[in-house]
């Protein structure tokens, strides 16, 4: 089945530009999808098809996607974005939605 | 106003059975694919199954087939999962969530998540 790898955890200072990645095999060919997550609440979809934003959702948080790996970029990083972050794809080999390990994303 | 809440969820025993609903409201119903994805304590999020805008189209992750059933009744603007012969490892909160696009088969983002209801397997 499909796999997709992030990082356990990244930290970084408010202001900054927090990247995070996920990898998956030959992934630039499939559409990558982002959720925010905070604790106690369900996900959030902030990113979809790679690089476009759901409505209300900030300009700061932009995507790319090429090769093996996705990223997932939060620019002027804010308190509020602390939170976990998960990608998904559709894996069309198993007819199966896939989401990544997730990665833990601290606000300094 | 989008709004999926989903109820049913309480403390089994191993072996047994439960039914979980997800009420819709706030789009058109027959319009959307839904899912069930899961969260155990502390974990990721991992996809349970997903039915196509027409039911045309059912999918399940290989941990469940052949335990869960997922079904929808638009009269009711409703979405179920039948979960049978429940093991320790089915724990988790299990959300719905709706496609983003209109009348999609797969490939489609998550836009509404519910709040989610828990379950517990344990005797």
């Amino acid at each position: 089945s499909y796999v997709l790898t992030q990082s356990p955890s990244v930290s970084v200072a408010p202001g900054q530009t927090a990247r995070f990645t996920c990898g998956g095999n030959n992934i630039g060919s499939k559409s990558v999808h982002w959720y925010q997550q905070k604790p106690g609440q369900a996900p959030v979809l902030v990113l979809y098809d790679d690089r476009d934003r759901p409505s209300g959702i900030p300009e700061r948080f932009s995507g790319s996607n090429s090769g093996n790996t996705a990223t997932l970029i939060i620019s002027r990083v804010e308190a509020g974005d602390e939170a976990d972050y998960y990608c998904q794809v559709w894996d069309s080999t198993s007819d199966h939605y896939v989401f990544g390990t997730g990665t833990k994303v601290t606000v300094l | 106003e989008v709004q999926l809440v989903e109820s049913g969820g309480g403390l089994v025993q191993p072996g047994r059975s439960l039914r979980l609903s997800c009420a819709a409201s706030g789009f058109s119903f027959d319009d959307y694919g839904i899912h069930w994805v899961r969260q155990a304590p502390g974990k990721g999020l991992e996809w349970v199954s997903g039915i196509s805008w027409n039911g045309g189209i059912i999918g399940y992750a290989d941990a469940v087939k052949g335990r869960f059933t997922i079904s929808r009744d638009s009269a009711k603007n409703s979405l179920y999962l039948q979960m049978n012969s429940l093991r320790r490892e089915d724990t988790a909160l299990y959300y719905c969530a709706k496609d983003i696009r209109v009348r999609t088969v797969d490939d489609d983002p998550l836009d509404y998540w519910g709040q989610g209801t828990l379950v517990t397997v344990a005797s």
